[in-house]
């Protein structure tokens, strides 16, 4: 079945160091790949996306990796801030594609100063 | 600047007391949803549309309804509430028929109902 999950709920991090959150999808159909930040008070706010034909896709400050053999999503956040700490959903949508976004259940980012 | 706008941010009503829940995009965007988002269950989609007068039930429908109008305009009906809907509503919206348009959220909707 569907289902987008992550691997850890809650990510502490020092400031100043790289965070890497993780996501496994079970969608083999699958062939886009979206990561969300959501603030508290706020709606989910796109960071990066990555479509299946790629590995590697890099930001501002984030880079998207995309292994489709493992079927394993990761968001790298280079040199986090204090600005950085919220929630991270990952996101899927499958190649017959109704628009509907598949998301995990996120993991909270906690940036120590 | 381009924006999902939806209101009112806070709402508390009372079983069976109908209520809409209005959703606008100024970004010309051809598809929109709503989610509820609820703890450990994540962001569930309740209904989504492609396009003006076209709308088709998601994954938690019941309880629901949607219309489209206008291009616009997304507002998310419920007819009847119940505890049960208590939860955390985003509107969203994207650009239709393009697998890698990512979805724009509004800042959510937080509804109690008694």
């Amino acid at each position: 079945g569907e289902s987008v999950g992550l691997h850890l709920p809650t990510l502490s991090v020092q400031e100043g160091d790289n965070s890497i959150i993780n996501c496994a999808y079970s969608n083999s159909a699958s062939d886009y790949f979206i990561w969300y930040k959501q603030e508290s008070g706020k709606g989910p706010q796109f960071i990066i996306d990555i479509r299946s034909n790629m590995d590697k896709r890099q930001g501002q400050r984030v880079t998207v990796l995309l292994n489709k053999t493992v079927k394993h999503l990761s968001l790298q956040i280079a040199a986090t801030q204090p600005g950085d700490s919220a929630v991270y959903f990952c996101a899927e949508r499958a190649r017959n594609n109704t628009g509907k976004l598949i998301f995990g259940q996120g993991t909270t980012l906690q940036v120590k100063p | 600047e381009a924006q999902v706008t939806q209101n009112p941010r806070y709402l508390i009503t009372v079983t069976g007391k109908k209520l809409t829940v209005t959703c606008s995009q100024n970004m010309n965007h051809e598809y929109m949803s709503w989610y509820r988002q609820d703890p450990g269950l994540g962001l569930r989609q309740i209904y989504y549309s492609m396009n003006v007068e076209v709308t088709d039930k998601g994954d938690v429908p019941e309880g629901y309804k949607v219309s489209r109008k206008e291009k616009r305009n997304f507002p998310l009906i419920l007819e009847s509430p119940s505890p049960n809907q208590t939860s955390l509503y985003f509107c969203a919206s994207s650009l239709a028929n393009r697998v890698t348009s990512p979805l724009h959220f509004g800042n959510g909707t937080r509804l109690t109902v008694t």
